[in-house]
């Protein structure tokens, strides 16, 4: 099945630095999730996004759903210890498909 | 959001045996319910789609008798490894639908997974 690139791979930052990454595809998506999965444990919906430019927010979380719907984007400000974790962007081609495709994942890394 | 429970977290089992993974959701009715693979520092892949009612479907590449998916009711899915083998050991993830009612919009909640060892 597709796969969704997303970058960067893994991330080390400062306690307190702000955090970007992005998810893209080679296909249109019609909606655009954001997980993050800690060890051992299945992955946690951070961010639902549903139309072309959309940007939400969640706590210190944003994302957006890029306009040509190929892409999208997480940041995290000021991070803190408990944001580490690996974080999966995954998408689907329409409403109520059954295949949610997975993005590779970044993981994050932060040092207080 | 929506609670997906997700049993039992860790097993370990020998060469041969059959294990029964299971699926709930406890706050709301899944008619839909998905089984995921993971294998370590990798992504998720998906293994079938289990529908309330009738068959699982399942992706390709994937046994469908040595993975059997059985959806009994709107908040119970189960998945089941039958002789599992050391190559089957792997981290096993289960999802259900949760749709915003009125709304052409839903969301995908996952349970806490299960780390399966063959030894």
């Amino acid at each position: 099945g597709q796969q969704l690139n997303q970058s960067p791979q893994s991330m080390f930052i400062q306690e307190g630095e702000d955090v970007s990454m992005n998810c893209t595809s080679s296909s249109i998506f019609n909606t655009w999730l954001w997980y993050k999965q800690d060890p051992g444990e299945g992955p946690v919906l951070l961010i639902a996004l549903y139309k072309a430019g959309e940007l939400t927010s969640n706590g210190r979380l944003t994302a957006q759903f890029g306009i040509t719907r190929k892409d999208s984007f997480l940041n995290i400000s000021a991070s803190i210890p408990s944001d580490v974790g690996i974080y999966f962007c995954a998408g689907t081609f329409q409403t109520g498909a059954n295949n949610l495709f997975f993005g590779t994942g970044t993981r994050l890394t932060v040092i207080p | 959001g929506a609670v997906v429970s997700q049993h039992p977290s860790r097993v370990i089992c020998k060469s041969g045996t059959s294990v029964k993974i299971e699926c709930r959701s406890l706050d709301f009715q899944a008619t839909t319910m998905f089984w995921y693979r993971q294998f370590p520092k990798q992504s998720l892949m998906l293994m079938a789609t289990s529908n309330e009612g009738s068959k699982a479907t399942y992706e390709q590449g994937v046994e469908k008798d040595k993975f059997l998916i059985n959806h009994a009711s709107l908040t119970l899915s189960t998945l089941t490894v039958t002789s599992a083998h050391p190559e089957d050991s792997s981290f096993y993830i289960c999802s259900a639908r949760d749709p915003i009612p009125g709304q052409d919009k839903e969301k995908l909640f996952f349970g806490s997974g299960t780390q399966l060892s063959v030894l």
